[in-house]
């Protein structure tokens, strides 16, 4: 089955502990992306990959990192959580520009 | 560069009738428009897009989206409600190039019985 998948779903960490979210899919796409989800706000773009070891900042990158090192991996790393990063996280990929994105299912993270 | 808004955070329709979600992009480059649902504590699904073919969308659930470009509209419809319809909105637009889709900030769609 052609799907984007996130771990772990649900992660309840503490300020300054860092934390790793990993996404992988396995249908092939150049492009991956990981945003983050507050109310209000919509969707926001962190990070995005357009292939293996190629990535950028999306509108909201402070705090975060990524890496690809594999077209079907692109984990996001926060080095020292705080508050403020409280939000549901989403990866995608797509193939291309003109297609739409395959959104994992989501990381609800709560950092106290 | 893109941008999306969604007009109304809230909407609120009876059962059976019609359901009309607004959205106005813009872009400096010929966009590519998307609309997803999210059902409560689920992720995103795709409804429909327009990629440049026909500017009447069909997608599914029986939505469409029409886009117009003199408007820069591309709002999404639905001759009758259903209560199952009941979830939040989200449209997008992409350019040619790149990476960016970039979402509007959603309407919560209500509907009564």
């Amino acid at each position: 089955e052609a799907q984007v998948t996130q771990n772990p779903r649900y992660l309840i960490t503490v300020t300054g502990k860092k934390l790793t979210v990993t996404c992988s899919q396995n249908m092939n796409h150049e492009y991956m992306s990981w945003y983050r989800q507050d109310p209000g706000l919509g969707l926001r773009q962190i990070y995005y990959s357009m292939n293996v070891e190629a990535t950028d900042k999306g509108d909201v990158p402070e705090g975060y990192k990524v890496s690809r090192k594999e077209k079907r991996n692109f984990p996001l790393i926060l080095e020292s959580p705080s508050p403020n990063q409280t939000s549901l996280y989403f990866c995608a990929s797509r193939p291309g520009p003109r297609y739409e994105q395959y959104f994992g299912p989501g990381t609800r993270l709560t950092v106290t | 560069a893109q941008s999306v808004t969604q007009l109304g955070s809230h909407v609120s329709v009876s059962e059976g009738a019609l359901v009309l979600l607004r959205c106005n992009y813009s872009s400096s480059v010929p966009p590519y428009l998307f609309w997803y649902v999210q059902y409560p504590n689920q992720g995103l699904q795709l409804l429909l897009k327009y990629t440049s073919a026909a500017t009447l969308v069909k997608g599914i659930n029986g939505f469409e989206a029409e886009f117009k470009k003199s408007e820069t509209s591309f709002h999404l419809t639905k001759p009758s409600a259903h209560m199952s319809d009941a979830a939040e909105y989200f449209c997008a637009v992409s350019g040619e190039y790149g990476n960016k889709l970039v979402f509007g900030a959603g309407t919560i769609l209500r509907v009564k019985s």
